[in-house]
């Protein structure tokens, strides 16, 4: 069946300007998490959904990072007024439940000039 | 919060040869560790997985081990071969946030 997919794979931005990153999960996976990945670095956890549960934001960096998942599918990231150190990797995964295998998707690499 | 330290960053093994990755974990409470690979441009894919009920799994060419006393586990490879070069990652998690080690360049040369 088809993976994690991510949109757009590719994203060059002006510093300051707002980005949307969507991840869309495999079909019936219940939680969907958010990393980043810096040149050379592991990945950063950003956030988590499970269900209809309040999600764990506790890795966002900072106000102007925020993330959505409408119906408990489909997730977007968004980053407001955007900043050089933000260029990175952002990777969004899935999995069926909290403790079983992620999946990853093929991530947005995001250059913001 | 988990600490995960990820040695050595490279490592550059002739094709045939075994390889082995190491990591240490902060976090008494963790008790899932997987590894991923992650080829150039590629997204990252699991390889193997251990949980803390175990010391050791074995999947063809690729091992695991796992010591909770000293809160330590390693990857093995062993014949290596060319598309084993990648990069790879160890995690650790106490339920369901990964903390990722900063990774391994394996390099096999021909």
């Amino acid at each position: 069946g088809a993976g994690v997919s991510q949109s757009p794979s590719n994203k060059v931005t002006e510093k300051g300007k707002d980005v949307e990153l969507r991840c869309d999960p495999i079909s019936g996976h219940t939680a969907l998490y958010w990393y980043r990945q810096s040149l050379g670095q592991g990945l950063e956890f950003l956030i988590y959904f499970q269900g209809n549960s309040a999600p764990d934001k506790s890795g966002l960096p900072s106000d102007r990072f925020s993330a959505e998942r409408t119906g408990g599918s489909v997730s977007t990231l968004t980053i407001q007024r955007t900043q050089q150190e933000d260029s990175a990797v952002y990777l969004c995964a899935s999995s069926v439940n909290r403790v079983s295998e992620q999946f990853f998707g093929p991530g947005t690499r995001l250059t913001v000039l | 919060g988990e600490n995960v330290e990820q040695h050595p960053s490279t490592l550059s093994v002739q094709e045939g040869d075994s390889a082995v990755i190491k990591c240490t974990y902060s976090d008494s409470a963790s008790n899932y560790f997987p590894w991923y690979k992650q080829e150039l441009g590629k997204r990252p894919q699991l390889i193997i997985d251990i949980r803390s009920n175990v010391g050791e799994k074995k999947d063809q060419r690729i091992a695991v081990t796992l010591n909770k006393t000293a809160k330590h586990f390693s990857l093995h490879i062993t014949e290596t071969q060319p598309e084993d070069s990648a990069v790879y990652f160890c995690a650790a998690s106490d339920d369901y946030k990964l903390s990722f080690g900063a990774g391994t360049t394996v390099t096999v040369r021909a």
